[in-house]
């Protein structure tokens, strides 16, 4: 049992360029989710699902595209990366919908130059 | 505007002594408060929760209170061990979705 998984854990990518971070979990969880942790601040909502096929936005979402094609997959897509998508990424989820506890990957670091 | 904070952005104790950590919370319809810790290069994990209904909740090692006059919440950590190193958070849920995390207080735990 693996938990969430998360991948790559770092990646440094140029202004513009494209990327997706891969997320999956093993607990046959409903709802997953996507952060972003900047130094200094908490926790910030990008998207979130509530179960296979469905996507929804969350706090911060702009920049971010979001597909749960599997229950056990939720992709991040950054599209045209910007400096300000320099972050650590993580992933979580959890059977139930907040405050339901939340279950978070190891996170994905990714700097964009 | 709605905001979670910590008083102290460190805190150093010695190993085996009883830990405080704080945090204020502004939005006084919030419902559910959340402890997290993290540690280095690893992703959140859940420590203990509590609702607005309550105003103390026991773990292993662990307690929460929750005191909603002052709108503050504590994590208390008894006989803290080198393993409690780490980044601790409070979390609170104003409903739904909307989870406001605050950026943490780093517990360093001197042997």
């Amino acid at each position: 049992n693996a938990g969430v998984t998360q991948t790559p854990k770092f990646r440094v990518l140029k202004t513009g360029q494209s990327m997706t971070l891969l997320c999956a979990q093993d607990m046959n969880h409903e709802y997953m989710y996507w952060y972003r942790q900047d130094p200094g601040m908490g926790l910030r909502l990008i998207h979130y699902s509530v179960g296979e096929g469905t996507t929804a936005k969350g706090e911060v979402p702009d920049g971010y595209n979001v597909s749960r094609l599997k229950k056990q997959n939720f992709l991040l897509g950054l599209e045209s990366a910007a400096p300000s998508q320099t972050s650590v990424y993580f992933c979580a989820s959890s059977w139930g919908q907040p405050p339901n506890e939340q279950y978070f990957g190891p996170g994905t670091r990714l700097t964009v130059t | 505007g709605e905001s979670v904070g910590l008083h102290l952005p460190t805190l150093s104790v010695q190993e085996g002594d009883n830990s405080i950590i704080n945090c204020a919370y502004s939005n006084s319809a919030s419902d559910y408060f959340i402890w997290y810790k993290q540690e280095s290069g690893k992703g959140p994990q859940f420590i203990i929760d509590i609702r607005s209904n309550m105003d103390k909740r026991q773990g292993q090692r662990v307690t929460v209170l929750l005191n909603k006059t002052v709108k503050h919440l504590s994590l208390q950590i008894a006989a803290t061990q080198p393993g409690d190193s780490a980044v601790y958070f409070c979390a609170e849920n104003t409903g739904g979705f909307k989870t406001i995390f605050g950026a943490g207080t780093r517990l360093f735990v001197k042997a």
